[in-house]
C-alpha cells in the first residue's frame, strides 16, 4: 500500500551477506521499520529508522535515504535460520497507519 | 512472545458469529488489529489508543472492534465471508506512533 515496494525473492549463501531493498513513494513519512516474519509466525520487529544514513545493529543493519525514498536491510554472516520474509513498513504522519510492503522472501543456502 | 496473547489460535467458521480476543501485558497504550491474507502483507483494520478508536480503516461492517480496557482488545465477527479467511494479528505499541509493534501469534480464520 501507499507505494512501498520490495523484491519478491532473494537468495544468498550461508556465511555471506544479503541486502533487502525497499523503495517507497508515500505522501508523507514519519519513519521506516523492518520486520522479520517466518512462515506461519507473526512479524517480529528488527529496526526503526528516521534519519538518513546507516544504523548498525550487529547482525542486522539498516540504511535510509529519505530524499531517494529508499532503505535497505543488511544481514551479515548469514545463517540458515535467517531464511524468512523481511517486511519493510513506512509510518505516515498524522494518519497513525503503518504501510507494509509485500515482503522479500530470503532463502539462505548452505 | 507470551506478553501479547490471542485466542483462539485457529478458527473454522461457517456463517456463525465469533469473537477474537487479545490481551497485552506490556503496559502499551496502543493496540491494533491487522489482517494478513495468504501471500500478502499485514493490513491495518483498527487502531485503539488509550481505549479510543483512532483509526478505523474501511473494513466490512461485519467486523466490530471493542476495547474493554487498555490491555484488552476484541474483534467481533458476524456472518463471515470466504474472503475473510486470513490470519488476524493483534499488535500493540507503547504509543500510536508506530515505532515498534509487538505482534501476537495470530488467529488463523478459515471460512467454510
Amino acid at each position: 500500500g501507499q507505494g512501498v515496494e520490495q523484491p519478491d525473492n532473494l537468495m544468498s549463501v550461508e556465511g555471506t551477506f544479503a541486502r533487502v531493498n525497499c523503495t517507497y513513494s508515500t505522501s508523507g513519512f514519519n519513519g521506516l521499520s523492518w520486520y522479520q516474519q517466518r512462515e506461519g509466525h507473526a512479524p517480529v520487529f528488527l529496526s526503526y529508522v528516521v534519519l538518513d544514513g546507516l544504523k548498525d545493529s550487529g547482525h542486522f543493519s539498516t540504511f535510509l535515504s529519505r530524499s531517494n525514498g529508499y532503505s535497505y536491510l543488511l544481514l551479515t554472516e548469514l545463517q540458515i535460520k535467517d531464511s524468512a520474509s523481511y517486511l519493510c513498513a513506512v509510518s505516515m504522519p498524522n494518519y497513525n497507519v503503518l504501510y507494509f510492503g509485500s515482503g522479500t522472501k530470503l532463502t539462505v543456502e548452505p | 512472545n507470551t506478553k501479547i496473547t490471542q485466542s483462539p489460535r485457529y478458527l473454522i467458521l461457517g456463517r456463525a458469529n465469533k469473537s477474537l480476543e487479545c490481551e497485552q501485558h506490556l503496559g502499551h497504550n496502543a493496540m491494533y488489529w491487522y489482517k494478513q491474507s495468504a501471500e500478502k502483507p499485514p493490513e491495518l483494520m483498527f487502531l485503539y489508543n488509550l481505549k479510543q478508536l483512532i483509526r478505523n480503516e474501511t473494513v466490512p461492517s461485519r467486523f466490530i472492534p471493542e476495547c474493554p480496557d487498555s490491555s484488552k482488545l476484541l474483534l467481533h465477527i458476524s456472518a463471515v465471508d470466504p474472503e475473510d479467511s486470513a490470519v488476524y494479528f493483534c499488535a500493540s505499541s507503547l504509543t500510536d506512533s508506530n515505532e515498534r509493534l509487538f505482534f501476537g501469534h495470530g488467529t488463523k480464520l478459515s471460512v467454510l
